[in-house]
């Protein structure tokens, strides 16, 4: 297996453009998870999905950002418009059921 | 509700020394423990976990912790560290319906020559 895929590895954008980073899943996994990782404030849970349905967003940290699971092998996570404090290395994990979390390589996130 | 405390956010080892990275936690279910190891601009890396098997569990490279339910720990140990063990390691705690995730803030691991 893959693993858990994650793109663009890296991304540069300026202050007010939209970003959008995207993940694949291990195939099978039933959930899915968005974290962020920053120096200042480590590694925050953003949302998870169950089966493709969002259980848990009250880590998402402003209307700025949303995620969506279309289907079981993808997810999207959208900031818009991104500003320099969004800069950070965001990370994608999957598993199933009561099962280990597999994290992805990580897009690191550069707003300038 | 739940928690993980880790309770050193550095900690630092002479090479060859033994290691141990504290962490407790509180669940109101009965938990699954993990440990989580993160070198630097890499992802995170399953260490072990514990899933209410034994209470002794061996991960890799050497590492182990042990789940002690009347303590609320699940410390992270390793006889003999080696420079390659220099990271970043995260302790997780999950239970409840859907499976709800608790990370540690995280203890820095560094290694002496």
């Amino acid at each position: 297996d893959a693993g858990v895929i994650q793109s663009p590895r890296h991304e540069v954008t300026e202050m007010g453009q939209e970003v959008t980073l995207r993940c694949k899943p291990i195939s099978g996994h039933n959930s899915l998870f968005w974290y962020r990782q920053t120096m200042m404030r480590g590694l925050e849970l953003l949302i998870y999905f169950n089966n493709n349905v969002p259980i848990d967003d009250s880590g998402m940290p402003e209307d700025r950002f949303s995620a969506k699971m279309p289907n079981a092998s993808f997810s999207t996570l959208k900031i818009q418009p991104s500003e320099p404090r969004d800069s950070a290395v965001y990370f994608c994990a999957s598993s199933s059921s009561q099962e280990t979390q597999y994290f992805g390589p990580g897009t690191r996130l550069l707003v300038l | 509700a739940q928690s993980v405390t880790q309770l050193d956010s550095h900690v630092s080892v002479s090479e060859g020394t033994p290691v141990l990275l504290r962490c407790n936690y509180s669940s109101s279910y009965s938990p699954s423990l993990f440990w989580y190891v993160q070198h630097p601009n890499k992802g995170l890396q399953l260490l072990l976990k514990y899933t209410s098997a034994a209470t002794l569990v061996k991960g890799i490279n050497g590492f182990e912790a042990e789940f002690k339910k009347s303590e609320t720990s699940f410390h992270l140990t390793k006889p003999s560290a080696h420079m390659s063990d220099a990271a970043e390691y995260f302790c997780v705690v999950t239970g409840g319906g859907y499976q709800k995730v608790t990370f540690g803030t995280g203890t820095k691991l560094q290694v002496i020559p």
